[in-house]
């Protein structure tokens, strides 16, 4: 079952826009829930995770329960910003799952 | 921060031959590490958690005779894929938790082997 579900493919925006990332999972249990950037040729790497509840490169993000949604947003995106963005919760056995993740191009 | 690394970067062998990949973590000792297989623009899918002193564990669809996992050491796992065929070539990739208090701090991602099999 498909366990985090990143609608968008691509996300185009200009410098200096809001940019959010979305991503809905589904888990029964208490999930941990995380953002990884993976930017060109380079490895994949934490952005950040829900329960640091902390501000990383501007970017935020917010577990909502109620709507099993952990999306990320920057107020204004910059050009760096260009990655692919993956979502992934860990379960409760300590494994990850990951979206098919959002290419984010952050346009000048 | 911690280091993860794989070996090799890049392989391309014959049809029919065995590739071996390494994992290793640098500086932190992982008792579990984590393989994982990406296709060309699609995300990371989970294949086995490799688990040092006892068997790896398979996800569902995972053949485990022809992706061997062998956690020999707190610092390396190897992931083997047995009799490759061109539909094995990927990109795989491992993650090791560190552990802080005995609670998993955060995953580590290695480099990611590119494996074509011709």
């Amino acid at each position: 079952a498909q366990r985090v579900t990143q609608p968008e493919k691509l996300l185009s925006v200009f410098k200096g826009a809001p940019v959010e990332l979305k991503c809905n999972y589904s888990y029964s249990g208490s999930p941990e829930l995380f953002w990884y950037v993976q930017y060109s040729r380079q490895r994949l790497q934490l952005l950040l995770r829900h329960i640091s509840r902390e501000s990383i490169k501007g970017f935020t993000a917010d577990l909502n329960k109620g709507e099993t949604s952990f999306h990320l947003k920057k107020p204004f995106a910059q050009e760096e910003d260009s990655a692919m963005y993956y979502c992934a919760l860990r379960d409760n056995f300590n494994k990850f799952y990951f979206g098919s993740g959002t290419k984010l191009n952050v346009k000048p | 921060g911690a280091v993860v690394s794989q070996h090799p970067s890049r392989v391309i062998c014959k049809s029919g031959t065995s590739v071996k990949i390494e994992c290793r973590s640098l500086d932190f000792q992982a008792t579990t590490m984590f393989w994982y297989r990406q296709f060309p623009k699609q995300s990371l899918m989970l294949m086995a958690t490799s688990n040092e002193g006892s068997k790896a564990t398979y996800e569902q669809g995972v053949e485990k005779d022809k992706f061997l996992i062998n956690h020999a050491s707190l610092t390396l796992s190897t992931l083997t894929v047995t009799s490759a065929h061109p539909e094995d070539s990927s990109f795989y990739i491992c993650s090791a938790p560190r552990l802080a208090g005995g609670v998993t701090d955060t995953q580590y991602f290695g480099p990611g082997t590119r494996l074509t099999v011709l």
